[in-house]
């Protein structure tokens, strides 16, 4: 059964840099049929989806953050990677992991999030 | 940008018949799918590519289109299905995945 399982840091500070990893297990991030995706959740409010990589490291992003946003896959440790640059206390969020397929665009498998603050 | 448009709240009794609706203009070219997220938990696909149910998902859960609009129908509705529902879809050209702003589904 494929699992994802996010990871980092839970507070970040005001124009810093947050960094969030990705873990998939029961399954590999090399395989030519999946994208994986980043989504995020502010307390109280909706899905918004962060942007995509494939693991030959193809991305595209959601335009209204693709000035601050990176993703990265590393194949070796099954793992991919967000780093969104310049938070602000509007980027304090649930952040989720999911995979979608590479010739469609619905979330099948989601890791179950983890919460992050923009706080000094 | 592009948006796809959904009621923030639908509510109906049990056993009823919940109808969500989610609107865009490029619903015509892209498909849509649907998620239940209920509180604390990660989104649940319950709905792709417009009507197709994914395995384990109840068949009380259904899903058509026409035109610019999709819509998400719940029939017997349980206590259970009691959550915030999303449509998520494509802009036309493929470039970025969007969501509808939730709908929250209240059983009476």
């Amino acid at each position: 059964q494929l699992q994802l399982q996010e990871s980092g840091p839970g507070l970040v500070k005001p124009s810093e840099t947050l960094s969030l990893t990705c873990t998939v297990s029961g399954g590999s991030i090399s395989s030519s049929s999946y994208y994986w995706g980043w989504i995020r959740q502010p307390p109280g409010k909706g899905l918004e989806w962060i942007g995509s990589i494939y693991y030959s490291g193809s991305t595209y992003y959601n335009p209204s953050l693709k000035s601050r946003v990176t993703i990265s896959v590393d194949t070796s440790k099954n793992q991919f990677s967000l780093k969104l640059s310049s938070v602000t206390a509007a980027d304090t969020a649930v952040y989720y992991c999911a995979r979608h397929p590479h010739a469609d665009y619905f979330l099948d498998y989601w890791g179950q999030g983890t919460l992050v603050t923009v706080s000094s | 940008s592009y948006e796809l448009t959904q009621p923030p709240s639908v509510s109906v009794s049990p056993g009823q018949t919940a109808r969500i609706t989610c609107s865009g203009d490029a619903l015509p070219k892209q498909y849509a799918y649907w998620y239940q997220q209920k509180p604390g938990q990660a989104p649940v696909l319950v709905i792709y590519k417009d009507s197709e149910r994914p395995s384990g998902i109840p068949e009380r859960f259904s899903g058509s289109s026409s035109g610019t609009t999709v819509t998400l129908t719940i029939s017997g509705v349980q206590a259970e299905d009691e959550a915030d529902y999303y449509c998520q879809s494509a802009d036309s050209s493929g470039t970025y995945l969007v969501f509808g702003g939730g709908t929250k589904l209240t059983v009476l």
